[in-house]
């Protein structure tokens, strides 16, 4: 039953090594986000994409880069992890020119830095 | 810009109490408004949402939540907790756009329930 699907749950990885997290949907939905949670505070949007457009915010670090191959699958790259990358990385998906205004989230990815 | 304000960090209630969960949003656009509750280590579920229509709204889990367009709130009630209520409950506010729906979440809730 699960609609967007995040992998791996929980990813370790080392000072600078790069790490790919995936994102996948069966809800066919067309815009897809990304979002960073660090301990204790708000999710905050990194970016998104509407169909193949992508969207940067603009206070994101070019660290965080994204790639959306076909409407399932998105993935976040993060090319040189720093320990202030730890944090839960969300999915999310919506339908653009729906009426409902929700966001559907995954499980999401907790990121270690070593 | 927007910007959502959720005024207490941490609630703790006793089994059975019921409880509010304040939360004020500032926007110079009509907004949607929603209310999410994050379990631990896991992603954001919906409990309600406010698009229009009726400023009394029904969620998930026995969750209900008042809009006040005058001042500017949407606080969260439930008038009896269970120890399952334990979680974050997050503040959410996005324009009303036919697009991306970019929310913007407040800092959230923690809400403990002591039996």
């Amino acid at each position: 039953d699960a609609m967007v699907i995040q992998n791996p749950r929980y990813q370790v990885t080392q000072f600078g090594k790069p790490v790919t997290l995936s994102c996948s949907q069966t809800l066919n939905h067309n815009v897809m986000y990304w979002y960073q949670q660090k301990s204790s505070q708000a999710p905050k949007l990194l970016f998104h994409y509407y169909d193949k457009d992508f969207n940067n915010e603009a206070d994101t670090p070019d660290n965080f880069q994204s790639r959306r191959p076909n409407t399932s699958f998105c993935f976040l790259d993060i090319r040189s992890p720093g320990l202030g990358d730890a944090a839960m990385y969300l999915c999310a998906t919506s339908r653009a020119g729906g009426r409902t205004g929700e966001l559907f989230f995954g499980e999401g990815s907790r990121l270690t830095v070593l | 810009a927007q910007s959502v304000t959720q005024l207490d960090s941490q609630v703790p209630v006793f089994e059975e109490a019921p409880v509010e969960l304040r939360c004020n949003y500032s926007s110079s656009v009509s907004v949607y408004l929603f209310w999410y509750v994050q379990y631990p280590n896991q992603g954001l579920q919906l409990l309600l949402k406010y698009l229009s229509g009726s400023t009394l709204v029904k969620g998930i889990n026995g969750f209900e939540a008042e809009f006040n367009k005058s001042q500017t709130s949407f606080h969260l009630r439930k008038p009896s907790v269970h120890i399952s209520d334990t979680a974050e409950y997050f503040c959410a506010v996005s324009d009303r756009s036919r697009g991306a729906q970019k929310l913007v979440f407040g800092q959230g809730t923690r809400l403990t329930i002591n039996p």
